[in-house]
């Protein structure tokens, strides 16, 4: 099925550094959401955004939801080892059902 | 629940056997959703239930899957026959209607293994 192009697909990054991570799709979206997936458990969502343009905080997390709606970043700050874990994008056009589609993934690794 | 429920957590079978998964929504959540999670791989879309019908079922990978939803709340995903290469995580979610529709809930899962 249809995947929204994440990258990287993996990193590593030494305690502390700030990451970021994208996903770009052919195609627009009305809705960006972003999810950590920890080991052996289900992604959860992290933020969600609803307007082109739109920049959102979550703590450490900041996501933005592109200009073209064809995009979305995510950048975590100052980043700590519980941060390790899957990225996933996921982007859904508005309007009776429409399938949410997700990104290929980001694994993060944080070296201590 | 507080949460989406998937139980078993773990299941092994041999090649050829029938599984079933399960899964409880979040109370009130008319829409389901089953995504299968290969090793190091993204989120593959299988089936979407609202209430007890299910208007997407374009993710079966085969005949060999089914789902079903009950009462609006309980699905349960039927793989037959099972092969080595439906081992996967098995994950289910949950979302509500309205704005927040777009927003799913997921459990931990159901890890597959077949010999």
């Amino acid at each position: 099925g249809q995947q929204l192009n994440q990258s990287p697909q993996s990193m590593f990054i030494q305690e502390g550094e700030d990451v970021s991570m994208n996903c770009t799709s052919s195609s627009i979206f009305n809705t960006w959401l972003w999810y950590k997936q920890d080991p052996g458990e289900g992604p959860v969502l992290l933020i969600a955004l609803y307007k082109a343009g739109e920049l959102t905080s979550n703590g450490r997390l900041t996501a933005q939801f592109g200009i073209t709606r064809k995009d979305s970043f995510l950048n975590i700050s100052a980043s700590i080892p519980s941060d390790v874990g899957i990225y996933f994008c996921a982007g859904q056009l508005t309007g009776g059902y429409q399938k949410v589609t997700f990104g290929t993934g980001t694994k993060l690794q944080v070296i201590p | 629940g507080a949460g989406v429920s998937q139980s078993p957590s773990n299941k092994v079978t041999e090649k050829g056997k029938d599984v079933e998964l399960r899964c409880d929504p979040i109370s009130g959540h008319t829409a389901l959703y089953w995504y299968r999670q290969s090793l190091g791989q993204g989120l593959e879309f299988l089936i979407y239930f609202q209430g007890n019908s299910a208007p997407d079922k374009s993710g079966l990978p085969s005949d060999r899957f089914s789902a079903e939803r009950t009462g609006g709340s309980v699905s349960t995903l039927t793989i037959q026959r099972t092969q080595q290469e439906d081992s996967a995580v098995y994950l289910c979610a949950s979302s509500p209607v309205g704005l927040a529709s777009s927003i799913q809930y997921f459990g931990a899962g159901t890890r597959l293994s077949v010999l």
